[in-house]
């Protein structure tokens, strides 16, 4: 069964860090480039962050470039994402992604994780 | 950032009849070498992460009923359940993922009237 599990998720106080994991399973994870995607409660989703198949090229959405971190380990078939300097509008489900089809980044999103929730409040 | 609006906000439809919901992007997301609209719809059920009805505006994923149908080019897209059913109450995103960031819509709550 093709599966992303994602973990790492609490509650933080602001100006903390958190290191979210999304394990992958059931597909050629190192063939896909891997999102995450952000809701906060009661709201709708919002792209954070892409990563290439090899983890050589990422991008951020601009909330919150400079502060998180996407990687990945194909060896483990695991996503990353590295939460620094958080704040309380950080507050929200992250879900990491697939795309449908492999090598690119240029499809719609088949495969979501369950969610991890993030809390940052003091 | 190309910029998705959903209309309604919300709508509530009888059992049976047909919800139509609206997705305008800000600009064009038809990539005209491939003839491909890179939109894509997604259904959210609470507690649920979303999952995938549509994608190129009106290829519908593999599974999904065929009472959900997707249209549009260029700027202007809709989805329609043709046939509303109890377990098609949620909330509606259309998604763009032509240009980066891909965005979202704000989504549309559909419930039973």
């Amino acid at each position: 069964e093709v599966q992303l599990v994602e973990s790492g998720g609490g509650l933080v106080q602001p100006g903390g860090s958190l290191r979210l994991s999304c394990a992958a399973s059931g597909f050629t994870f190192s063939s896909y480039w891997m999102q995450w995607v952000r809701q906060a409660p009661g709201k709708g989703l919002v792209w954070v962050s892409r990563t290439n198949s090899d983890g050589s090229n990422t991008i951020y959405a601009d909330s919150v470039k400079g502060r998180f971190t996407i990687s990945r380990d194909n060896a483990k078939n695991t996503l990353y994402l590295q939460m620094n300097s958080l704040r309380a509008e950080d507050t929200a489900v992250y879900y990491c992604a697939r795309p449908r089809l492999g090598g690119s980044y240029l499809y719609a999103l088949d495969i979501w994780g369950q969610g991890t929730m993030v809390t940052v409040s003091s | 950032d190309i910029v998705m609006t959903q209309s309604p906000d919300s709508l509530a439809v009888s059992l049976g009849e047909r919800a139509t919901i609206n997705c305008k992007s800000s600009q064009s997301v038809l990539y005209s070498s491939k003839n491909k609209n890179y939109l894509a719809w997604y259904q959210q059920k609470p507690g649920q992460p979303p999952k995938l009805l549509i994608y190129w505006a009106s290829t519908r994923e593999s599974g999904v009923p065929d009472r959900f149908n997707g249209s549009g080019s260029g700027t202007d897209f809709t989805l329609t359940i043709s046939s509303l059913q109890a377990e098609d109450v949620a909330v509606y995103y259309c998604q763009q993922f032509y240009s980066t960031p891909p965005t979202f819509g704000q989504g549309t709550k559909v419930e039973i009237k």
